[in-house]
């Protein structure tokens, strides 16, 4: 079966830490997404990458980082800089970064105690 | 700057007709998609609009109307699974082509 995988789907963490969350896809998309969902809010896009090896910064960056060094696989790490981080997270992908549809993975609901 | 408005929440009752409405501001507008997310689950992708007029996808239709900055999405005959919040998203040019998502619409859905 073809899809987005993300883990783990409960995250807690102390503040302070820096935390990696995965996202896998087998989708064989190009374009990949990260974004941030507090309650009541909708999606706010972190980082995205177009292609292997490049990744743009989204609206709010700061306090996160990515690699993309295949292109099945797209980690965000939430590092200590970012300052309100208990949030969900999303992963999503595209065939390309024109098409229509963007697949989700099943989040991972990040809490720092 | 960009900014999309959709109501908040909106209560139907099963079997009826419901619309929910999206306006948007953005200067490069390439399309308005809708999707769907039940409480703790990711969206899922239910239409997409690029040109003016109405796309029908079973019980769920969405239209646009680009010289209004407007469109809508429609559920016909609701039922109980439609309870969830959605969302519609714009495709800015301006901003590489990426979405920038409405706060959402909860639908409540009453037997």
């Amino acid at each position: 079966d073809g899809g987005i995988t993300q883990s783990p789907k409960y995250l807690f963490r102390k503040e302070g830490q820096n935390v990696t969350l995965s996202c896998e896809q087998n989708l064989n998309h190009d374009a990949m997404y990260w974004y941030r969902q507090d309650p009541g809010q909708g999606l706010r896009l972190i980082y995205y990458s177009q292609i292997v090896n490049d990744f743009q910064k989204g609206d709010i960056a700061e306090g996160y980082s990515v690699s993309r060094e295949k292109k099945e696989s797209f980690p965000l790490t939430v590092t200590s800089a970012q300052k309100n981080p208990t949030a969900f997270y999303l992963c999503a992908s595209m065939e390309t970064a024109l098409t229509n549809e963007q697949f989700f993975g099943p989040g991972t609901r990040l809490t720092v105690l | 700057g960009q900014s999309l408005e959709q109501p908040s929440e909106v209560t139907a009752v099963e079997g009826a007709i419901v619309q929910i409405n999206c306006t948007y501001q953005t200067s490069g507008f390439y399309g308005l998609s809708w999707y769907q997310q039940h409480d703790g689950g990711a969206p899922t992708f239910l239409s997409y609009n690029g040109l003016d007029g109405l796309e029908e996808t079973g019980r769920f239709s969405s239209f646009l109307s680009r010289s209004d900055s407007y469109g809508y999405l429609l559920l016909q005959e609701l039922q109980m699974k439609d309870s969830a919040s959605y969302f519609c998203a714009v495709r800015d040019r301006r901003s590489n082509y990426q979405l920038i998502w409405g706060a959402g619409t909860k639908l409540i859905i009453k037997p």
